[in-house]
This record gives C-alpha cells, structure tokens and sequence, in this order.
C-alpha cells in the first residue's frame, strides 16, 4: 500500500543553518505530494506541493521537488529563522479519487528547533 | 473567517464514558475528517466523509463512530471511552479531491 516515510527527528539548528528534512514515499500511480507544517499548539496547515514529477513546489522560502525516479520529496530551506520551529510532515495523495485512495497519507514528522 | 471549528479543546473522560466531539466548518467543503495524532505515530485516519450522508472508515476507525447529516458538521462520538483512545484529534475539511486540508486546532483527550 502507499505510504510515506520522514527522517527522524528532532532536529535541532541554529538560526540562518541550511535545512534539509528527508521524505521516501510508496505509491502505486502517479501521487500528489505534500508537505503540511504544525507550530505549537495548532492544526496542521499545507506548505507546499507538488502533482506530477519534477515540478518544485515553493513556499516561505522552502522548496520540495518531486524525484519520481528516487520516490523522494525532500524539504529544504537556504535559512531557517526561529519561527520556523514546527513539525513538518510529508503527506501523499494517490490522486485516484474513490473509497479511501482520495484521503491524504502522512509520514510521522519531523520536529525542528532552531536556536538564535 | 471561522474555518474549521473544533470543541471542546481539552476533555478528561473515566473508562467507559461516552462523548462527542464537534467540528463544523463554514466554508462549504464537501470533504470532512478526523485524525488521532499520537507521539513517534504520526496522523492517522479515524473516519471521513465526502458529503452529506456519505462517511466511510479511515485507518483506525473501532470504538468511533461519525455521521454527517450537514455539510457544515461532522461529529465524532466515541461509544465507550478506552485509554487507548488517549490523544489529540484533529478535524479536517477540503474541497474535493482531499488535498489542500484545512486543520482546526485539535482536542486533546485524557482516558482515565
């Protein structure tokens, strides 16, 4: 079946480090990916996506890029703020609407602290 | 611009207790969830919905029980509390196809 998996966390930084968080997926198809970020004490909200391989989805100064040929979807930023501390989570869609194939699948997350 | 709406936000419940936690969303999605968010397990499905009238089970779905009479709502009863029940549950809405989800901002659940 499809599913998602993250690099372990925490991850801990100082502030202006380059980030890279690591996500492999299994899918049958073609997915849809994801990345969702969490700061503390709220619901998950979308970063960034990406439908097809190789399109690179942006946002906040973090970029993923679809690797269809090593099933990855890396999550990476130039220079982290402290603001940035959340946890992210790489998610896919199997993008077949129908039964549960439609529902979002997400990895475990990746908590990151950045320091000043 | 209320979003998804989930209460209550916290909530201590004895073994065998019966509950419902409420979320309602005004912005007309046809996609409605539930998740169970637990440390080192990530999100998990508990059951979701694709409409009014429609709901299916996700990955997790035993001792939960949904129904979606509204667009609006999509409530989660659980029918007789366990510890393992323990957790933070998140709604979710989106239009269709389930991609850009929307959160509300979860309640945490204590089973004693």
């Amino acid at each position: 079946g499809n599913s998602v998996t993250q690099m372990e966390g925490p991850v801990t930084l100082s502030e202006e480090a380059f980030l890279t968080i690591n996500c492999t997926y299994t899918a049958t198809g073609y997915p849809s990916l994801f990345w969702y970020v969490q700061y503390p004490g709220e619901g998950l909200q979308l970063l960034l996506k990406a439908t097809k391989a190789d399109d690179k989805g942006s946002n906040k100064g973090f970029e993923a890029t679809y690797r269809k040929e090593t099933t990855s979807f890396h999550l990476e930023k130039g220079s982290v703020q402290v603001s940035d501390s959340a946890v992210y989570f790489c998610a896919l869609s199997s993008g077949i609407y129908g039964g549960s194939q439609g529902n979002l699948i997400f990895g475990k997350g990746t908590k990151l602290s950045v320091k000043p | 611009n209320a979003g998804v709406t989930q209460t209550p936000k916290f909530q201590v419940l004895k073994t065998g207790q019966s509950m419902t936690l409420q979320c309602a969303q005004d912005m007309n999605h046809e996609y409605m969830s539930w998740y169970r968010q637990d440390p080192g397990m990530g999100l998990r499905l508990i059951h979701y919905s694709v409409g009014a009238g429609i709901t299916d089970q996700g990955e997790v779905p035993n001792g939960y029980n949904v129904s979606r009479s509204t667009t609006e709502d999509f409530p989660l009863r659980l029918l007789s509390a366990a510890p393992s029940q323990t957790s933070v549950y998140f709604c979710a809405s989106s239009p269709l196809p389930p991609e850009k989800l929307f959160f509300g901002s979860g309640t945490q659940l204590s089973v004693l």
